[in-house]
């Protein structure tokens, strides 16, 4: 089955800076990259997604960069404030006509003002 | 709750006993999933269903079990097999072509 890796496990930066999230998947016929945002104590968020068939995907500071020959996946936070603090997830579609995802370990980011 | 409820918000339960958690959903999506999360594991993938009346094993079934009775629910009850179910468990569910999950506010289970 699919294996997703992520990295780092906490990230911590000064506001204004820029945090990058970087993951890699195992299963070559995954089309499908989602990145979650949970706070704490709340559900899951989707903020930003990109298929197979796209190599850069932006929306206002977020933009995410998928490089399907080395399989591995990175999201982009510019101008970071502290409410982009959280638990942000990458994860990865099974290959084929399965919808479920499987999602990296998470990466904890702290934004200090 | 963006379409898709879960209850309890929290539950205990005591050593040997069964507990069932409530999904629900209205966003008429055809597949809904169980995930487990714990601290520094990530979500991990407990059963999922794609159709009524089916449903497959995820990475930690063990001491799961679940049911796709009607599109919009799928309950899922931890057994007393499972040997450590304190954990916060989450529902999704996502339509067919459209890969997003949305979730739940999730189920806070303590053994106790």
């Amino acid at each position: 089955g699919e294996n997703v890796e992520q990295h780092p496990s906490t990230l911590s930066v000064q506001e204004g800076d820029s945090a990058v999230i970087k993951c890699t998947y195992s299963d070559s016929a995954s089309n499908y990259f989602p990145w979650y945002k949970q706070e704490l104590g709340k559900r899951p968020q989707l903020i930003i997604d990109i298929r197979s068939n796209v190599g850069e995907k932006k929306d206002q500071r977020i933009a995410v960069t998928l490089n399907k020959t080395a399989k591995h996946f990175s999201l982009h936070i510019t101008e970071t404030q502290p409410e982009d603090s959280a638990v942000y997830f990458c994860a990865a579609s099974d290959g084929g006509s399965n919808y479920k995802l499987t999602f990296g370990k998470g990466t904890l980011l702290t934004v200090n003002p | 709750d963006g379409g898709i409820t879960q209850s309890p918000k929290y539950l205990f339960r005591k050593e040997g006993q069964n507990v069932t958690l409530s999904c629900e959903q209205n966003l008429n999506h055809d597949a809904m999933y169980w995930y487990r999360q714990d601290p520094g594991q990530g979500l991990r993938l407990i059963y999922y269903s794609q159709i009524v009346n089916d449903f497959q094993k995820g990475d930690i079934a063990e001491g799961y079990s679940v049911s796709r009775e009607k599109k919009e629910s799928f309950p899922l009850t931890v057994t007393s097999a499972q040997k450590n179910p304190t954990a916060f468990y989450l529902c999704a569910s996502s339509g067919v072509n459209n890969y997003g999950y949305t979730f739940g506010s999730g189920t806070r289970l303590t053994v106790v």
